[in-house]
């Protein structure tokens, strides 16, 4: 079956730390890869995506197919980045299938 | 503004009410979602339009309903509405491809 799955509901880093959140998937075929994020009071929007291999904000994401995974990394963490991050795929008819999402907490 | 948006922002109502949430999609978006979103269930999929006809269906109750104008602005119907149904409704759309949606800025339901 196809399933995104975030293992952390919270994450928690000091400012300047290096951040990892985890996305895991199952998915038989090559999938298209996102995260998304949604600040404080404000609109879900693409962080970036797989395809792209751009770095947003300073955040990178690499496929893994090995493994599964795309995590989401920065190696220093800023306080505006706290947020709801979510991982998620593409199936072939375009649909997304979303992991439940992980809260990142920059604490000062 | 040519990006989503919902109506209301927000809205209280009681136990047993029906309400009716609206979503305009971006200009020339096609695809029209809809989901929900609370403390302890994350971004639930509810139901996706395409060009007027439902195309997917998720975790929807059967107290809600929605659909999609020919002008491709969508309305999601809740009935019945209970204690549990308080959540941030979202509307997204999508013109196709990739898989990129855009979200509006949902509308919070409060149900007393």
């Amino acid at each position: 079956a196809q399933r995104v799955t975030q293992p952390e509901k919270l994450l928690s880093v000091f400012k300047g730390a290096p951040v990892e959140l985890k996305c895991n998937y199952s998915y038989s075929g090559s999938p298209e890869l996102f995260w998304y994020v949604q600040y404080s009071r404000q609109r879900l929007q693409l962080l970036l995506r797989h395809i792209s291999r751009e770095s947003i904000k300073g955040f990178t994401a690499d496929l893994n197919k090995g493994e599964t995974s795309f995590h989401l990394k920065k190696p220093f963490a800023q306080e505006e980045d706290s947020a709801m991050y979510y991982c998620a795929l593409t199936d072939s008819n375009y649909q997304l299938i979303w992991g439940a999402g992980t809260k990142l907490i920059i604490k000062p | 503004d040519s990006g989503v948006t919902q109506t209301p922002k927000h809205l209280i109502t009681a136990t047993g009410q029906r309400v009716t949430l609206r979503c305009s999609p971006r200009s020339g978006d096609l695809s029209v979602y809809w989901y929900q979103q609370s403390l302890d269930q994350g971004l639930q999929f509810l139901i996706q339009y395409y060009n007027g006809e439902e195309r997917a269906k998720g975790n929807i109750l059967e107290r809600f309903s929605a659909q999609q104008f020919p002008d491709l602005h969508s309305e999601l119907n809740l009935s019945s509405l209970e204690l549990g149904d308080s959540a941030l409704y979202f509307c997204a759309s999508s013109g196709g491809g990739l898989g990129e949606q855009f979200f509006g800025p949902g509308t919070r339901l409060t149900v007393l």
